[in-house]
């Protein structure tokens, strides 16, 4: 069974500062995903990484897709309150659009 | 605009009434879809895929005579919760997806079973 470990599980910080979620995992994803959701609504993608070694940015957010493409992170810089909610990431294995998510990290950025 | 919407949002009901959820692909055939059950500050479990025509594939440990799956055109999936109880009370969500690029999610749907 794939499992996807995210760390850390809470998360709780100021406006201004910098921080970065990690997702982990044993097995190779060919395609992994973030995702952030807000109480009471579906997730959200924030982007998909499909090549070890990869790195985008949105914005403030910078995703990394390891280079054995088993883990990933996500980091966030200058932390916004509208920033605040449970980030997921998901991954997917060679041939299938079947995505497994992590444990999820909520973050809560304090004003 | 939503892509993809689930219907009801939020459905109160007593216990032992089936409970039926509708997942719509708005504006794409979706080939395949997937449900997903969410408890409060956890993450989405996969319960299982739904591909059109056929019949849906279940995540161990998901009871397939409990939650039915109904995937009968390309712009419909319906989850159905039989005879449902208190504990099937959870978020559940549906995604969608065309096949090739990503899946879309609903807006999910709250079920509180009394």
């Amino acid at each position: 069974t794939q499992l996807l470990e995210q760390s850390p599980q809470f998360l709780s910080i100021q406006e201004g500062e910098n921080l970065t979620v990690y997702c982990n995992s044993s097995s190779v994803f060919s395609s992994l995903q973030w995702y952030r959701q807000e109480p009471g609504e579906g997730p959200v993608l924030l982007v998909t990484v499909v090549t070890g070694g990869e790195v985008k940015k949105l914005k403030r957010l910078t995703f990394q897709f390891g280079d054995a493409r088993k883990d990933s992170s996500l980091h966030i810089t200058a932390a916004q309150p509208g920033d605040t909610g449970l980030y997921l990431c998901a991954g997917a294995s060679s041939g299938t659009y079947k995505y497994i998510f992590g444990t999820g990290t909520r973050l809560k950025v304090l004003a | 605009g939503a892509v993809v919407s689930q219907h009801p949002s939020w459905v109160i009901c007593k216990s032992g009434t089936s409970v039926k959820i509708e997942c719509r692909s708005l504006d794409f055939q979706a080939t395949t879809m997937f449900w997903y059950r969410q408890f409060p500050k956890q993450s989405l479990m996969l319960m299982a895929t739904s591909n059109e025509g056929s019949k849906a594939t279940y995540e161990q440990g998901v009871e397939k005579d409990k939650f039915l799956i109904n995937h009968a055109s390309l712009t419909l999936s319906t989850l159905t919760v039989t005879s449902a109880h208190p504990e099937d009370s959870s978020f559940y969500i549906c995604s969608a997806s065309p096949g090739i690029g990503p899946q879309h999610f609903g807006d999910g749907t709250r079920l509180s079973i009394l």
